[in-house]
């Protein structure tokens, strides 16, 4: 059974820090990554995604991926109030396979 | 505009009565899903279709139906068979399957009277 791993917090961080949101996964085939911000009440909607060893970056937000070490990680930059919200990390296998998502971290930035 | 539909927003399910909840995508994407969100938990798959009149079971099929006789509609129908169905129901669609990002429709609340 795949599985997919993520601290459900709260995390909290004052504003204008920098969030930093992990996700360890138990497949070492998979293949991509991604992140969701999901506001409470609402869908989930795509921050970014990840196939490669490194970082990507996409404005204030950077993810990182290890696959050696299994864990992808997603750094919020400059935190605002308004990136409150639970953070899933989604994570796919080969093709024919389904995204298996982890259950969350839920972020809460302080102003 | 293009995106994902769902309907309605609130549902409410009485005891032994089969309910179905609407997703319409013009995203023009071949495959699309079906999960369903508990309190405080991830989502869990319950169907995904990657061709019209083709879908699959995902992890948590029992209880459910789905059919896929247009790209754009995939339907899923909540039976009586489900004891517990009051969460948050997701649809979502991507270009193909497999490593396709997958974008969400605004979901489905379902409660059960």
């Amino acid at each position: 059974q795949k599985e997919v791993e993520q601290n459900s917090g709260p995390l909290s961080v004052p504003e204008g820090a920098i969030a930093s949101l992990n996700c360890t996964y138990s497949d070492r085939g998979s293949q991509s990554f991604f992140w969701y911000r999901q506001y409470s009440g609402k869908s989930p909607e795509l921050i970014m995604f990840i196939y490669s060893n490194g970082d990507k970056e996409d404005g204030r937000f950077t993810a990182q991926l290890n696959k050696a070490s299994q864990y992808v990680s997603l750094l919020i930059r400059d935190s605002q109030p308004s990136d409150s919200a639970t953070y899933l990390c989604a994570v796919n296998g080969d093709y024919g396979q389904n995204f298996v998502f982890g259950p969350g971290t839920r972020l809460s930035v302080l102003p | 505009d293009g995106g994902i539909t769902q309907s309605p927003k609130y549902l409410f399910r009485k005891e032994g009565q089969n309910v179905t909840l609407s997703c319409e995508q013009n995203l023009n994407h071949d495959a699309m899903y079906w999960y369903r969100q508990d309190p405080g938990q991830g989502l869990r798959l319950i169907y995904y279709s990657q061709i019209v009149n083709d879908f699959q079971k995902g992890d948590i099929a029992e209880g459910y139906s789905v059919s896929r006789e247009k790209k754009e509609s995939f339907p899923l129908t909540v039976t009586s068979a489900q004891k517990n169905p009051t969460a948050f129901y997701l649809c979502a669609s991507s270009i193909s399957g497999s490593q396709e990002t997958q974008y969400f429709g605004p979901g489905t609340r379902l409660l059960v009277l």
